[in-house]
């Protein structure tokens, strides 16, 4: 629908595994996002990415490591995660993510991560 | 740290009328930005209000900001039952960052 894909769209995942969720935006977008949303709290930015260099790097675990190989493709790599760290992961693209608080963010439909 | 914060939590209206949603923030704005999200869905940006400006309409959306309240107000007029979603605000921080910052959301439902 608005040109930001990931797979998969949801995903089982006990602690002790590791897994990998997929974004790929077809907009010709320079910047892209990843977003984890928990139940009951804001919208939390994790990384930012702009033209393949990572920009933000908003606290996280590292059993969290992203991948940018390409503007058109982020990769979340998932390693001994808690059942704290259920949520839908969301991916988003803009043209250019030096200027979040104006440019226009479009969303994936996100990933639902339930750990065991 | 949270920037935007929606009110109320969740609203429930009748098809055809109008619903309103509120955006408090802390600091200083650029600009400040609505977005909707389906159940368990992606959100979709709806309309960017800029920190000079008073009110933007969108076809049945109206948002006005109100810099010296740091409030903001999202309108959507004759609504649906399409219209049921959760609204979010998403600001900047001021000071300079870029970094967009999301309330935690209306949870508007409208019924048929």
């Amino acid at each position: 629908e608005t040109g930001v894909t990931q797979t998969p769209r949801h995903l089982v995942m006990g602690m002790t595994n590791k897994k990998s969720l997929k974004c790929e935006q077809h907009l010709g977008h320079n910047a892209m996002y990843w977003y984890k949303q928990s139940a009951k709290k804001p919208l939390e930015l994790m990384f930012v990415y702009n033209f393949k260099e990572q920009t933000e790097n908003n606290s996280v675990p590292s059993r969290f490591s992203p991948e940018c190989p390409n503007s058109s493709h982020l990769f979340l790599h998932l390693h001994t995660l808690q059942p704290e760290d259920s949520a839908l992961y969301l991916c988003a693209s803009s043209q250019d993510g030096t200027r979040s608080s104006t440019d226009t963010q479009y969303f994936g439909p996100g990933t639902r991560l339930t750990v065991l | 740290s949270q920037q935007g914060e929606e009110d109320p939590q969740a609203l429930s209206i009748q098809e055809g009328e109008n619903a309103t949603m509120n955006c408090s923030y802390k600091t200083s704005i650029n600009n400040l930005q609505w977005y909707r999200q389906n159940s368990g869905r992606g959100l979709v940006h709806l309309i960017l209000i800029r920190s000079n400006e008073r009110e933007k309409h969108s076809g049945r959306l109206r948002v006005t900001l109100d810099t010296s309240k740091k409030s903001s107000s999202l309108l959507i007029t004759a609504s649906r039952a399409a219209d049921t979603a959760s609204y979010f605000c998403a600001t900047d921080q001021g000071g300079g960052s870029e970094k967009l910052v999301f309330g935690k959301g209306t949870k508007l439902t409208v019924n048929p």
